[in-house]
Parts: structure tokens; sequence; C-alpha cells
């Protein structure tokens, strides 16, 4: 049964550090997702990716966030320099080409204190 | 651009009884309409889903139901055990787009054992 997988599952960190958090998508899934999931918030997307290319990162704030995908099986969400504000749980999905479906990994709990 | 409403916020049930959750989008050419299932501490997980050419869809106790012209859309979870408790997202995917999917707020369902 094929997974999306994330690294770390958890991370605290201070203010101004720079986190990196990485996904592995479904082997064969052209479309990747980045959300962020706060209470108040719900489910954001930050930015997402087809065939590693990105296509809209209109939901992340700039100066402080970047997404990149350097091959097809690795897609990175850095944070620098990290803010309490970004305390989350960010979740990246992937889908296949052609369909619509999207599929969950399982988080990245960030704490920043 | 396409907005889902969701309804209710919170809902609880008696084990055994059904519920209903519904939501509500405004493109009309929205075409694909998934719900995810979101246990706590977990990630969502696909568990249904409708494309605009079917009205109705059945998965054991779980069923989804659109309304193209009404433009809702609602899960529908009868015989309900203490296991479906958890936070239920609705989708739209506007058509045109490449694989941005909308998400509603979320129902926080809860079953009375």
């Amino acid at each position: 049964d094929a997974r999306v997988t994330q690294t770390p599952r958890h991370k605290v960190t201070e203010m101004g550090q720079e986190v990196t958090m990485r996904c592995q998508p479904i082997l064969g899934h052209n479309t990747v997702f980045w959300y962020r999931q706060t209470m108040m918030q719900g489910l954001e997307l930050l930015a997402y990716f087809r065939n590693r290319a990105p296509l809209d990162d209109s939901g992340m704030p700039k100066d402080r966030f970047s997404a990149e995908m350097p091959d097809a099986t690795l897609a990175t969400l850095k944070i620098q320099p990290s803010e309490p504000r970004d305390s989350a749980v960010y979740f990246c999905a992937s889908g296949p080409g052609g369909a619509y479906e999207q599929y969950f990994g399982p988080g990245t709990r960030l704490t920043v204190t | 651009g396409e907005n889902v409403e969701q309804h209710p916020s919170t809902l609880s049930v008696q084990e055994g009884d059904s519920a209903v959750i519904k939501c509500t989008y405004s493109d009309s050419a929205s075409n694909y309409f998934p719900w995810y299932k979101q246990e706590l501490g977990k990630r969502p997980q696909l568990i249904i889903d409708i494309r605009s050419n079917v009205g109705e869809k059945k998965d054991q106790r779980i069923a989804v139901t659109l309304n193209k012209t009404a433009k809702h859309f609602s899960l529908h979870i009868t015989e309900t055990q203490p296991e479906d408790s958890a936070v239920y997202f609705c989708a739209a995917f506007p058509s045109g787009n490449t694989g941005k999917l909308i998400f509603g707020q979320g129902t926080t369902l809860q079953v009375k054992p």
C-alpha cells in the first residue's frame, strides 16, 4: 500500500532558526501539494507542483517560505527564519497525473518557540 | 474563484444513528468532489468521492449525493459507530485548474456510544 512519507514527524525549534521539511510522494504521482493545518485556519494550501514545476505558491509567505522539488521523489518546504506563528502541522499530499485524487502524508508537527 | 462552505461545524449523534454533512460550492464548473476523514493526530484520508456526471455514490455505510443544480453535495453516514468520530472535510475541484482542491472548513463528528 503506497503512501506519502514525510520527515521529520515532529520538529521543535527556536524562533529565527531554519526549518526544512521533506516529502516523498507516492511513486508515479506527478502532482505534489503542501498544506498547513491549524485549528484557526483549517487546511491552507501553501504551494503545489506538477511535474516538479511550481504551479501556485500564492498561499505561501514569500519572504520566509520556499518550496522546491529537486527531483521527482523529493519535495522540500523551508522556513527561514521561523516564527512562533508558523507553529502548525504541515502536510504533503500527492496525486496521480490525469486524476484528481490527493493522498496525504502523515504530516510534520512544527513547534516554534 | 471557487468557494466551499461546509455545515455543520460540529455534529454529535448517538451510535447507530445517521449523520449528514453538507457542502455548497460556488463554481458551477467544478467537477470532482472528494470527502476526507481526519482522525485526531492523523492524516486526512480520502474516504469517498463523486464526479459531476454522477448523482450518488455509495460505499458500505457511507454515501455521497450531488445536486449540480443547487451546487451542493452531502456526505451520509448510516449506522454510525464510535470509530466514525473524526473531522470530515469536503472539497471541490474547479474545472480548468491543474489539481488544486478547494476545501471546506471541516465538520467534527462525535458518535456517542
